[in-house]
């Protein structure tokens, strides 16, 4: 079964300083992971993805995350953290498959705080 | 292009009712994807509809039911509403093209639903 596992419920980081919010994932055959952010009475908003080629992935707002198939984890990262980056995130994992087809597992979200 | 619309925003109910909840894709993507979100359980997946066919679904009751028109537009049904069935209701879009997963999903602002 696939299963996504955000350690951290909060993180909190000042801002100017970089940032990392950690996701390890289970899945059988090859992932397709993705990093989507949510702010107050919002929708999803997606960041990034990895489907295959380079471990590094840039995404929208400077976020960046890394592919690690040996620790199964793919941590979403930011040199610099903003105030305004404050919000819910959250990782997703989807795997091959017909019985997988549009079908993202999320982790539970881990809220960052970014304070001045 | 007009985003992912979900009608209406916020809805009451009592136990015992039924609801009906619509979202509208973005024009030219034929994937929708249905999810709950409780802060309990997080993000659940319900069920995907492409082109009129269900083509996956989650791990919820017969209750939930959802369906797809030939203009994609997408609508989830809940009968005898239980209280625990308290959540946002996010649908997202996706091309389709292939396997949806490879296509970035986009989601709605999510229909707030309180049962009472």
């Amino acid at each position: 079964a696939q299963s996504v596992a955000q350690p951290e419920d909060q993180v909190n980081v000042a801002e100017g300083n970089p940032l990392t919010v950690k996701c390890t994932y289970s899945v059988s055959g090859n992932p397709y992971l993705f990093w989507y952010v949510q702010y107050p009475n919002r929708g999803l908003q997606f960041l990034l993805k990895y489907i295959t080629g380079d471990n590094l992935v840039k995404g929208s707002y400077g976020f960046e995350a890394e592919f690690n198939k040996s620790q199964t984890s793919f941590h979403l990262k930011k040199p610099s953290a903003l105030v305004s980056d404050s919000a819910l995130y959250f990782c997703a994992v989807s795997a091959q498959g017909s019985g997988n087809t549009g079908k993202l597992i999320f982790g539970q979200g881990t809220t960052l705080q970014v304070k001045p | 292009k007009a985003g992912v619309t979900q009608t209406p925003r916020y809805l009451i109910k009592t136990r015992g009712q039924q609801v009906t909840l619509s979202c509208s894709p973005i024009s030219g993507h034929r994937s929708v994807s249905w999810y709950q979100q409780t802060p309990g359980q997080g993000l659940q997946f319900l069920f995907e509809y492409f082109s009129e066919t269900q083509r996956n679904k989650g791990n919820f009751p017969g209750r939930f039911s959802g369906r797809q028109f030939s203009n994609s537009r997408s609508e989830m049904n809940v009968s005898t509403l239980e209280l625990g069935d308290s959540a946002l209701y996010l649908c997202a879009s996706s091309s389709g093209t292939g396997d949806p997963i490879l296509n970035e999903q986009f989601f709605g602002p999510g229909t707030r639903l309180t049962v009472l």
